[in-house]
């Protein structure tokens, strides 16, 4: 299948800084990507769909201004959780689209913030 | 209701049986259904896909889906303990392509 990479793939910061994560279609050109976090003991929750050269589209009740998500190149999507607090602490899964139908995805950011 | 409910288990299976993994979904216009294992700790892992109504079969992996009930299931023939993980089933919001994911059911195959 298609390789999804994710950097980091675990990071601990202070509460009040920013962390990014970035998403990476290695073998091919992904237009969109999808960003998820997930707690423990439950399932993934589909955070912002990110397409390439326009704004990510938001689910609701995250805030965009919180995450933010940019996907400067068909090979690349970045969130940056600004001004994280103990709250935001999860693990963060990329996907990219593959084909009309199938998600590939990363191997998961887990964060932190103490 | 939940737009798709699995069972979480856990659900144990003796090695070499065949596990039975459920998923109901709730929007009747969905087109496309995807099951995902997912190890501790890890993201997951696409098993395969299904559109159609019936049956798909890879390897030891069978999908089963029936539009009418708006049920989906999975069986895995011949469990290994290395099966033993979180199996995820989603489906693609019909107009979108966004996936909504069930909780996971919690398969154990003992040795």
């Amino acid at each position: 299948g298609a390789v999804v990479s994710q950097h980091p793939s675990r990071v601990i910061c202070k509460s009040g800084t920013s962390v990014k994560i970035e998403c990476r279609s290695l073998d091919f050109q992904a237009t969109t990507m999808f960003w998820y976090r997930q707690f423990p003991k439950k399932s993934l929750m589909l955070m912002a769909t990110s397409n390439e050269g326009s704004k990510a589209t938001y689910e609701q009740g995250v805030e965009k201004d919180k995450f933010l998500i940019n996907h400067a190149s068909l090979t690349l999507s970045t969130l940056t959780v600004t001004s994280a607090h103990p709250e935001d602490s999860s693990f963060y899964i990329c996907s990219a689209k593959v084909g009309e139908e199938t998600q590939y995805f990363g191997p998961g950011t887990r964060l932190l913030v103490l | 209701q939940k737009e798709v409910e699995q069972n979480s288990g856990p659900l144990s299976v003796p090695e070499g049986a065949i596990a039975s993994l459920n998923c109901t979904y709730s929007d009747r216009g969905s087109q496309s259904f995807f099951w995902y294992r997912q190890y501790s700790g890890k993201s997951p892992e696409l098993i395969m896909f299904i559109y159609s109504n019936g049956d798909k079969e890879d390897g030891r992996f069978t999908a089963q889906l029936n539009k009418a009930s708006q049920y989906v299931s999975l069986l895995i023939r011949d469990s290994q303990p290395s099966d033993s993980a979180t199996y995820l089933c989603a489906v693609r919001r019909s107009g979108t392509y966004k996936y909504i994911f069930g909780t996971g059911t919690r398969l154990k195959v003992l040795a």
